[in-house]
């Protein structure tokens, strides 16, 4: 089993619509989670990051940390064109020097 | 954009060469870490570098190799190539040496063609 699973999609959604991401993980260390957007042949850019359990928002995005479940969700609201990117779903613990990522999703939204 | 920046951009080598990729990190951030990301995966963490020093490894061979110098800015070297080093290869630069607690950002990548 890897340590970090994550539906490699593609998941296809009309302009507007409320879409879900997700990743799970088997290492109960992690503590920091964090979500990269990537663009085709371009760098992975930080959408968001959180430390622990919890949600935080930021705009349209926004990003759910349930350690007791191990899972980790973004949801990206009034999803737009410009939104169709790889997500990629990463993760660290507290003295590791790596970042854990999942395969990434490919999301694209449609007009 | 993030500030970080790698080159070259591209590059095509063949099978058995040796090849260097650079990356300037964000000003301020004194650790830079690399990762290999193969088509259609995630990043792969390679090692990283702080305050001049290899500070992690991932499952790499040690036909890569890596240096970073007192501005902070970073190389990776990797000898003997291979055609499953094909990849694109990405720098990410973070204030301090564990890139999990700090926010880590990344270059634009090189993407390694071995032929």
């Amino acid at each position: 089993q890897k340590e970090v699973e994550q539906d490699p999609g593609p998941l296809s959604v009309p302009e507007g619509a409320i879409v879900s991401l997700n990743c799970t993980y088997s290492n109960s260390a992690f503590q920091y989670f964090m979500w990269y957007r990537q663009y085709s042949r371009k760098g992975p850019e930080l959408l968001m990051y959180t430390y622990s359990s919890g949600n935080k928002e930021d705009g349209r995005f926004t990003a759910q940390v349930d350690k007791s479940s191990k899972y980790i969700s973004l949801f990206i609201r009034d999803s737009q064109p410009s939104d169709s990117a790889t997500y990629l779903c990463a993760m660290a613990n507290q003295a590791g020097t790596a970042l854990i990522f999942g395969k990434g999703t490919t999301l694209s939204v449609s007009s | 954009e993030t500030g970080v920046t790698q080159s070259p951009t591209h590059l095509i080598k063949t099978r058995g060469q040796q090849v260097t990729l650079r990356c300037s990190s964000q000003s301020g951030h004194n650790t830079v870490s690399w990762y290999q990301q193969a088509l259609g995966q995630g990043p792969q963490f390679i090692f990283q570098y702080y305050r001049e020093e290899e500070n992690g490894r991932g499952n790499f061979p040690p036909r890569f190799s890596g240096l970073q110098f007192p501005n902070y800015s970073s190389e990776l070297n990797v000898n003997a190539l291979e055609l499953d080093d094909s990849a694109l290869y990405l720098c990410a630069s973070s204030l301090e040496g564990t890139p999990g607690t700090t926010e880590a950002f990344f270059g634009q990548g090189t993407r390694l063609t071995v032929v």
